[in-house]
């Protein structure tokens, strides 16, 4: 069973950078089968599918038209997790940040396993 | 764009079937299957049914999911006090090139 771990910093001023990382264990972040999502829930937003990163013999990445001037996703093999990077953050994106996971490969499935979520207020 | 529509509140009492809907509203050619997940206060998400009606191992029989075009439903019988919870639907969507989410129906067990 995969678990996934989110941790960063839960307070952000406006127009600084958002980084959060996603620890993972049990599975390894280069599997050629599994896909590594951000995911984020406010109440006004819902909950709201940011990006994700997979390997297929390289490093794939797609982001969310609304965020994808801002967002940067990107793994770390060394220590087997991967980021979120969301620069100049506004009040908008104060929201509890969650990873997950999609282990079947086809990159249309479903999310198999979340982080527990992480609060991040923008303030 | 694709949008998916859910009734934002639901309810029954324990034994009762309840059934949750989600309208898929796209332009997206290629029918990607709908996948549901329960949330529970304070927690995660976790995927109840996936590929419009598969259970996860560990998810009881008393769930079910079904898909007719461009309307999908979960539906739960055997009501418990524990089943209360929001419940979300979600599929990929080629011309987004992105996951969308309904907008989740909260279930109340009177």
């Amino acid at each position: 069973q995969v678990q996934l771990q989110e941790s960063g910093p839960g307070l952000v001023k406006p127009s600084q950078t958002l980084s959060l990382t996603c620890a993972i264990s049990g599975d390894s972040v280069s599997s050629n089968s599994a896909v590594w999502n951000w995911i984020r829930q406010s109440p006004s937003r819902g909950l709201e599918w940011l990006g994700r990163t997979y390997y297929r013999s390289q490093w794939y990445h797609d982001y969310a038209s609304s965020v994808k001037s801002r967002l940067t996703i990107n793994a770390d093999t060394s220590k087997n997790q991967f980021s979120l990077q969301l620069k100049s953050v506004t009040p908008e994106d104060t929201a509890v940040y969650y990873c997950a996971n999609d282990l079947t490969g086809a990159l249309w499935d479903y999310f198999d396993s979340w982080g527990p979520g992480t609060l991040v207020t923008v303030s | 764009q694709s949008v998916l529509t859910q009734p934002p509140s639901a309810s029954g009492t324990p034994g009762q079937r309840v059934s949750i809907s989600c309208s898929i509203g796209s332009s997206d050619i290629v029918a990607h299957p709908i996948s549901w997940y329960q949330q529970l206060p304070g927690t995660a998400p976790k995927v109840l049914m996936y590929r419009n009606d598969q259970r996860p191992s560990g998810v009881p029989a008393r769930f079910s999911g079904s898909r007719s075009g461009t309307s999908a439903s979960l539906a739960i019988s055997g009501l418990r006090s524990d089943d209360e919870a929001d419940y979300f639907c979600a599929k990929w969507d080629d011309s987004l090139r992105g996951w969308v989410f309904g907008g989740g129906t909260k279930l109340t067990v009177l």
